[in-house]
């Protein structure tokens, strides 16, 4: 069974602390993914990857950074957490067809980290 | 602007009628569009999407989905709700924005079913 494993499904933490957000997957997915979940707001990504060592900002990345040193491993980080950073965060991996970068809009979630910064 | 609207944030309906989730969109060319699932406390699940051929698409659970190009619609709909079919749904399009292609997302349509 194919998997997208977050490290942990709910975090607590106090605004300053460095947050680490870990996401794992076992499918050989080039394409990896970090968005944030709010009520109303749908989906808004964060960051992406399309191969290892390789990221790009998305709609919201103020405040994050990502690292992928290994294909199957992706990792959010919140440098200094603040209380606007509370959300849902999911982490989601595709396969990408022929050239870099390309996405088949078909996406595998990982179960999401549910971070309360107070 | 490229966009995908879900016009109705919750959507209500008795267990053993008919359901439809509506999702528009606004992309530049021709559209590959998705339906995901969010049970409660979960992560995303694909449900179905259309790409090109057969307007309707069959996905999983019993969901179908109409694409309708001249209304720009990809309404998600199921003869015949299950209470367990109680989630969020997500309509999304792929878009290519920025030199990449990315998913825009609907904000999401919260459907009750009652017994």
């Amino acid at each position: 069974d194919v998997k997208v494993t977050q490290s942990s499904r709910y975090l607590v933490k106090r605004t300053g602390e460095k947050v680490f957000l870990e996401c794992v997957q076992d499918m050989d997915h080039e394409n990896m993914f970090w968005y944030r979940q709010d009520p109303g707001l749908g989906l808004r990504l964060i960051y992406f990857s399309y191969d290892v060592k390789m990221k790009e900002k998305g709609d919201i990345p103020e405040g994050y950074s990502v690292s992928r040193e290994k294909k199957e491993r992706f990792s959010l980080i919140l440098e200094s957490a603040s209380t606007n950073q509370t959300s849902m965060y999911l982490c989601a991996s595709s396969w990408a067809p022929g050239r870099a970068g390309a996405h088949t809009g078909e996406l595998f979630f990982g179960e999401g980290s549910r971070l309360t910064v107070l | 602007a490229q966009s995908v609207a879900q016009p109705e944030d919750q959507v209500n309906v008795a267990e053993g009628n008919p359901l439809t989730v509506k999702c528009t969109y606004s992309v530049s060319g021709n559209p590959y569009l998705f339906w995901y699932v969010q049970y409660p406390n979960r992560g995303l699940q694909f449900l179905l999407k259309y790409i090109t051929g057969d307007n309707l698409v069959k996905g999983s659970y019993g969901f179908e989905a109409e694409f309708n190009k001249s209304q720009t619609s990809f309404h998600l709909k199921k003869p015949s709700a299950l209470v367990s079919d109680s989630a969020l749904y997500f309509c999304a399009v792929r878009a290519f924005m920025d030199s990449n292609y990315q998913l825009i997302w609907g904000a999401g349509t919260k459907l009750i079913i009652k017994p």
